[in-house]
């Protein structure tokens, strides 16, 4: 099982891009890269998956680099309701959820 | 948007008594977890359930949990003589495929145990 790190908190201001890195320097070569955003109280919301390259979808961008030892979450333009913990699991069907990132988006 | 509906929101009971939560998984998956998450850590893995039987689950998962889909649509979670460090948030997750990682949760059943 890839183990992850990523950093334990982020602080944003409206509006700006934000960008969480998460390191899993032993990924296997099937395994997938997921994240997941979780509010107080609530349960995890998948945000975004991805193998190589770059995805995008509605809410986010993954980028990930050729050796896929890390990937990146961007959030374009974060509003406060983006403010919330985000979890980088990697190819872990029974998503072993660490302590993630907190970020704060500050007015 | 599809969702996945659990209740109770919130279940307090009695220290030894048993407890059932509920869970209607979306229509079309095939899959399905419990995970719970105490107070201030993090969410923890306790089963998962497919095709009427365990597919996984945790060291969590000890005799004192049990799991069923008793019809079509419902997936429950037994907690037998509950313990006060049972208390947590119990969230239920679906998905559609076992190639999908985008699991659909909950929004979860807080337990108190007192």
């Amino acid at each position: 099982l890839a183990k992850t790190t990523q950093p334990i908190s982020m602080d944003s201001y409206e509006g700006q891009e934000v960008n969480i890195t998460c390191s899993h320097n032993n990924i296997a070569t099937n395994d997938y890269i997921t994240w997941y955003q979780q509010f107080p109280s609530q349960g995890p919301r998948f945000i975004i998956q991805g193998y190589k390259t770059k995805v995008t979808n509605e809410v986010a961008s993954l980028f990930i680099p050729a050796d896929r030892k890390s990937s990146t979450l961007s959030l374009p333009r974060v509003s406060l309701s983006d403010t919330a913990v985000y979890y980088c699991l990697v190819g872990d069907r029974q998503l072993t959820f660490g302590s993630g990132t907190q970020l704060t988006v500050l007015p | 948007e599809p969702e996945v509906t659990q209740t109770p929101s919130h279940q307090v009971t009695q220290m030894g008594q048993e407890v059932i939560l509920r869970c209607v998984p979306i229509s079309n998956h095939l899959y399905f977890y419990w995970y719970r998450q105490i107070l201030g850590q993090k969410v923890e893995f306790l089963v998962s359930f497919y095709n009427n039987e365990i597919s996984e689950k945790s060291e969590i998962f000890d005799d004192q949990f049990s799991v069923e889909r008793p019809d079509g649509s419902n997936f429950t979670l037994k907690i037998r003589s509950t313990k006060l460090e049972d208390s947590a948030m119990y969230f239920c997750a679906s998905s559609e495929s076992w190639q999908d990682y985008g699991y659909t949760f909950g929004s979860g059943t807080r337990l108190t145990v007192v």
